[in-house]
């Protein structure tokens, strides 16, 4: 499975929202229902970190700012207001077909 | 806590082999998947195999027949058994609850 994101760079301003679009070349919905897509966050030299397990549950301790949505083979992240810690590389994964596959990553860098 | 710490990179010599290993606490390896996810310098990341909780193994097609992954439930651990190590094998080796959490990762350069 193929996973595409979009864009591949974002520049933000401290306190807006920003969005990342994640697609797959074929659905990730399972056959009892699950689609096992996650988001990950890699600030800059620390290993990667789940933010978002099955679309859209927030993993403990990551802030309400970070939400998931989507289905099928089109998902998106979205952060509510952009803080500084929140640069580094974002990630989507799929875990319902083997191989998992990442997709290519979102570098968020502050304006 | 949920904690993970793997060991065992090195610079290896193309063709040799390494064994990365993965020390958790906080859960129980022989009940969850375990997985290896690598990262090639400054680049993404990609799943290199899984151990699932019932003990089948999953390999993406790169490493078949060369990597092997294993678990001690005694000690709660996880390996991974690399052999005829390539340049692009080259990478920081990430073991991980599944996908949920990972450790700091280990280096692995296989360079002469």
């Amino acid at each position: 499975v193929v996973m595409t994101q979009s864009p591949l760079s974002m520049p933000v301003t401290l306190g807006q929202p920003a969005s990342i679009s994640c697609r797959s070349s074929q659905s990730l919905e399972r056959f009892d229902g699950n689609t096992f897509l996650n988001w990950f966050q890699q600030r800059p030299g620390q290993s990667p970190r789940r933010l978002i397990s099955k679309v859209s549950n927030r993993d403990s301790g990551v802030p309400d700012r970070f939400s998931g949505s989507g289905s099928g083979t089109d998902f998106t992240l979205r952060i509510s207001r952009v803080e500084a810690e929140d640069v580094g590389v974002y990630y989507c994964m799929q875990a319902t077909h083997w191989p998992w596959t990442f997709g290519p990553g979102t570098r968020v860098e502050i304006k | 806590e949920v904690q993970l710490m793997e060991s065992g990179g090195a610079l290896v010599q193309p063709g040799g082999s390494l064994r990365l290993s993965c020390a958790a606490s906080g859960f129980t390896v022989s009940s969850n998947d375990m997985s290896w996810v690598r990262q090639a310098p400054g680049k993404g990341l990609e799943c290199v195999s899984v151990l699932s909780s019932g003990g089948t193994e999953y390999y993406i097609d790169s490493v078949k027949d060369r990597f092997t992954i294993s678990r001690d439930n005694s000690k709660n651990m996880v390996f991974l058994q690399m052999n005829s190590l390539r340049a692009e094998d080259t990478a920081m080796y990430y073991c991980g609850r599944s996908s949920a959490a990972w450790g700091q990762g280990t280096l692995v350069t296989v360079s002469s």
